[in-house]
């Protein structure tokens, strides 16, 4: 079956550009995560959904960052604002709860120039 | 709060010698423990897991990792590794219990040379 799909793969701003990231998680997935991953760094978690309740927001760095799941599946991130140093790779994932496998999509590439 | 410690950023290796990348994790609590694997292009994809039971767990394609509690390590090895080998490899924890997420270390990118 399909797995986690992102889009777009590459997206390059310019500073002070709003931008929106799209996850399509397994079907089926009842909870959702975003990390970000900075160049060289490992991804650092971000915000996770159940459904479409978003439980934990604690790790978006700061009010430009925002994520909804408005009906329990597809996921939107958005960053308004874009500065520089939101430069990194984005990822998706999804899992059957919170306790289960994490599968990860391909990821998205902003670039804040 | 969890930490993870992967201290070697590169790991550069000629193909069909031994390899192993090694892990260290801080925790308060119980963790579970887990290594990832990605590929050029590639989204992160999960190589093997630690869980309980057997403190030596493996993959399908030759990996082995050993759950070490006293020594906070997982390390990963490979008795012979392959050119397809070549990937970026990622430790990662998160609590046994309760409600937390998973942690990553920085990572470690293996090269394998003909």
């Amino acid at each position: 079956g399909a797995g986690v799909s992102q889009s777009p793969r590459y997206k390059v701003a310019k500073r002070g550009q709003d931008v929106a990231l799209r996850c399509d998680p397994i079907s089926g997935h009842v909870s959702l995560f975003w990390y970000q991953q900075a160049l060289g760094q490992g991804p650092e978690f971000l915000t996770y959904f159940q459904n479409e309740a978003q439980l934990d927001k604690s790790g978006l760095p700061s009010d430009r960052f925002f994520a909804e799941r408005p009906e329990g599946s597809v996921s939107t991130l958005k960053i308004q604002r874009t500065q520089q140093e939101d430069s990194a790779v984005y990822l998706c994932a999804s899992s059957l709860d919170i306790a289960s496998e994490q599968y990860f999509g391909p990821g998205t590439r902003l670039t804040v120039t | 709060a969890q930490s993870v410690t992967q201290l070697d950023s590169q790991v550069p290796v000629f193909e069909e010698a031994p390899v192993e990348l090694r892990c260290n994790y801080s925790s308060s609590v119980s963790v579970y423990l887990f290594w990832y694997v990605q590929y050029p292009n590639q989204g992160l994809q999960l190589l093997l897991k630690y869980l309980s039971g057997s403190t030596l767990v493996e993959s399908i394609n030759g990996f082995e990792a050993e759950f070490n509690k006293s020594q906070t390590s997982f390390h990963l090895r490979k008795p012979s590794v392959h050119i397809s080998d070549t990937a970026e490899y990622f430790c990662a924890v998160i609590m046994n219990s309760g409600y937390s997420t998973l942690t990553f270390g920085k990572g470690t990118m293996l090269l394998v040379s003909p």
